[in-house]
């Protein structure tokens, strides 16, 4: 079965710095990487999807790369922001009929 | 932009209850999913369904139970609730393998 891991758990960080969130999983057979934000009591908003056929995914201050065969992303964050603020999860996707979770890492930006 | 609504954002029942969640996804989606997340352990995968009336179990199935009656509505039915039930369930919808949209949540609380 398919794990997912994610580190830090928790990372705080003074506004303005670049930052890198990693995620980790043991089968490298997969259809698709996502990394997603969530807010507190709030569901979960798609930031970037790496098909596994690509190497990264950009959109705005945000970076995502992935390298199957070592079974890793990142997430790397430019310029952060005090709205950066939320936890971030990473979900693999093997088949297309679910995605695997991390357990997120939790991002604080210090104004 | 796809839509993928909950019926409630919180909810209290009481133990032995039958509870229903509802989701409706606007966007044609053949997938649907359930989700609950609980603290350190993430989300976790309780039903998925690919098509209408079709169904599959996930990683935490026991206890719940699911209905697609429709394309675009899926409804996971807890048949007798119970205090362990407690927790955030999340509705998700996709297009094959592709970029996963979910809900806001629904926060469930069984007293």
């Amino acid at each position: 079965k398919q794990e997912v891991t994610q580190i830090p758990a928790a990372l705080s960080v003074p506004e303005g710095e670049n930052l890198v969130l990693n995620c980790s999983f043991t089968d490298s057979a997969i259809y698709n990487l996502q990394w997603f934000r969530q807010d507190p009591g709030k569901g979960l908003t798609s930031l970037l999807l790496i098909q596994s056929s690509q190497r990264e995914q950009t959109s705005g201050r945000l970076n995502a790369s992935l390298d199957k065969s070592s079974g890793r992303s990142t997430l790397y964050i430019a310029a952060s922001q005090p709205g950066d603020s939320a936890t971030y999860l990473c979900a693999v996707s093997q088949t297309g009929n679910q995605f695997y979770f991390g357990t997120g890492t939790s991002l604080t930006v210090i104004p | 932009d796809v839509k993928v609504t909950q019926s409630s954002r919180y909810l209290v029942k009481r133990t032995g209850e039958k509870v229903f969640l509802e989701c409706v996804q606007d966007m044609d989606h053949e997938n649907m999913f359930w989700y609950r997340q609980d603290p350190g352990l993430g989300l976790r995968l309780i039903y998925f369904s690919y098509d209408v009336k079709m169904k599959e179990k996930g990683d935490i199935p026991e206890g719940y139970s699911v209905s697609r009656e429709k394309k675009e509505r899926f409804s996971l039915i807890l048949e007798s609730a119970s205090t362990n039930q407690t927790s955030m369930y999340l509705c998700a919808s996709s297009f094959g393998p592709s970029r996963g949209y979910f809900g806001p949540g629904t926060r469930l609380t069984v007293t």
